[in-house]
């Protein structure tokens, strides 16, 4: 079975473009989060939706939005970005939400420079 | 706020050596703790996850402890191996929600 699958793999933007970044979940998983990871430290939580309804939300700034399509995809949306949005973004996604065993399983990551 | 702290940042080993990997959380009220890997500008594969009511789990060579009262986990490698060389990353979900709070990783080498 595929995992989870992220795209694109690399991209460059500059300062005040907006970016689009897509993910796609494990088949059967309803639970999509998004991470931001700069260099040298841990992922940071910027989303979680599940059922297609944002469920949490990580202190990231209103240019920052995400949506999840009927087919449990999602995209993260990044508008007037800064050049310290230059990170690595990862998509995890899961079975459900509330459950203890409920593993989360991430994807490559999406490598942002913005120059 | 819940704080995740490992130690040590980065360690290096040679191969065949056992060794074990420290994390630390401020917020004892957890309701899993989860261990990945990361490879040098990859996403994260996870290798255990240990509900609040356990003590440990063991996948292979790792085995990795938790006691929440103190606000400790350890991740044990036994025989590590070049193979081994990577970041290892611990995360922490305080609730039924499904975000992770995650410590800034131990970077791992194992040499020849």
């Amino acid at each position: 079975d595929a995992g989870v699958t992220q795209s694109p793999t690399h991209l460059i933007k500059t300062r005040g473009q907006h970016v689009t970044l897509r993910c796609s979940p494990i088949s059967g998983h309803k639970s999509v989060s998004w991470y931001q990871q700069v260099l040298g430290q841990g992922p940071q939580f910027i989303f979680q939706y599940y059922e297609k309804e944002e469920r949490g939300r990580g202190n990231f700034p209103d240019r920052f939005s995400a949506r999840q399509f009927p087919n449990y995809s999602s995209e993260l949306n990044v508008n007037a970005l800064l050049l310290g949005d230059s990170a690595l973004y990862l998509c995890a996604s899961s079975f459900w939400q509330g459950a203890g065993q409920d593993t989360q399983y991430f994807g490559p990551g999406t490598r942002l420079t913005v120059l | 706020k819940q704080e995740v702290t490992q130690i040590p940042a980065a360690l290096s080993v040679p191969e065949g050596e056992n060794l074990v990997l420290n994390c630390s959380f401020t917020d004892s009220a957890i309701y899993n703790l989860q261990w990945f890997r990361q490879d040098p500008g990859k996403g994260l594969t996870s290798l255990l996850l240990i509900q609040s009511s356990q003590r440990e789990q063991t996948s292979g060579r790792l085995n990795a402890s938790l006691d929440k009262s103190s606000g400790r986990s350890t991740l044990y490698i036994a025989a590590s191996q070049p193979g081994d060389s990577a970041t290892y990353l611990c995360a922490v979900r305080p609730g039924t929600a499904s975000k992770l709070t995650f410590g800034t990783g131990t970077r791992l080498q194992v040499t020849l």
